[in-house]
């Protein structure tokens, strides 16, 4: 059973492009989350979603950030007019229930030049 | 509001030494908790959990937490730490009911010296 897969591993993006991260969860998991990570900050919750439905987006920047997690393929973040301050590791994981064990992936690491 | 505390931020330790990192949470309800390890360059692995039963519980790698409701402690103990403990661990707790979100605690850095 593969884990929690992510790409790309690394993203470089000048300001002002987007930035487009995928996360594809483990087999028959259908809840996933993104965090994001700053040095020295820890872990931030962003967004949990649910196939074809975002339950709780309470983390996530009002502007620029969105998530989706199709029917099919992999959940998608998507930041927008990236800027330095999102230059982070942004980590996915998955659950087969909200209140179980979360299983991450290898984290995307996005650098705005 | 749901809250975790992890109150060592650095911690540095020889080689057998003992470790406790401290964990506290705020939440009325009832909680499961978490303990994550992250080493250097990789991503987050579960060391431990605790659903219900026994407050202590065993993880990988020699790790033990103990539950305790009272104090809404969820503190991580190992009798000796190595070389390989070298790494960040994080404390998260779900609430079992409402909306299911992870709250992670800070993070505390341990620098095991060889």
């Amino acid at each position: 059973n593969a884990g929690v897969m992510q790409n790309p591993r690394h993203l470089v993006r000048r300001r002002g492009q987007e930035a487009r991260l995928r996360c594809s969860p483990m087999k028959g998991h259908s809840h996933v989350y993104w965090y994001r990570q700053l040095p020295e900050e820890g872990l931030k919750f962003m967004v949990y979603l649910q196939k074809e439905n975002i339950i709780d987006e309470s983390g996530m920047p009002k502007e620029r950030f969105s998530a989706e997690f199709p029917k099919e393929g992999p959940s998608i973040l998507r930041i927008q007019q990236v800027v330095r301050g999102d230059s982070a590791a942004y980590f996915c994981a998955s659950s087969p229930d909200p209140s179980e064990t979360q299983y991450f992936g290898p984290g995307t690491r996005l650098l705005v030049l | 509001a749901q809250s975790v505390s992890q109150h060592n931020h650095h911690v540095i330790l020889s080689e057998a030494a003992s470790l406790e990192l401290g964990c506290n949470y705020s939440y009325g309800g009832t909680v499961n908790l978490f303990w994550y390890v992250q080493y250097p360059g990789q991503h987050l692995q579960l060391l431990l959990k605790y659903f219900s039963g026994d407050p202590l519980v065993k993880g990988i790698k020699g790790f033990e937490a103990e539950f305790i409701k009272s104090k809404f402690s969820f503190n991580l103990r190992k009798p000796s730490v190595q070389w390989s403990d070298t790494a960040e661990y994080f404390c998260a707790v779900i609430a079992t009911s409402g909306t299911y979100k992870y709250i992670f605690g800070t993070g505390t850095r341990l620098k095991v010296l060889a």
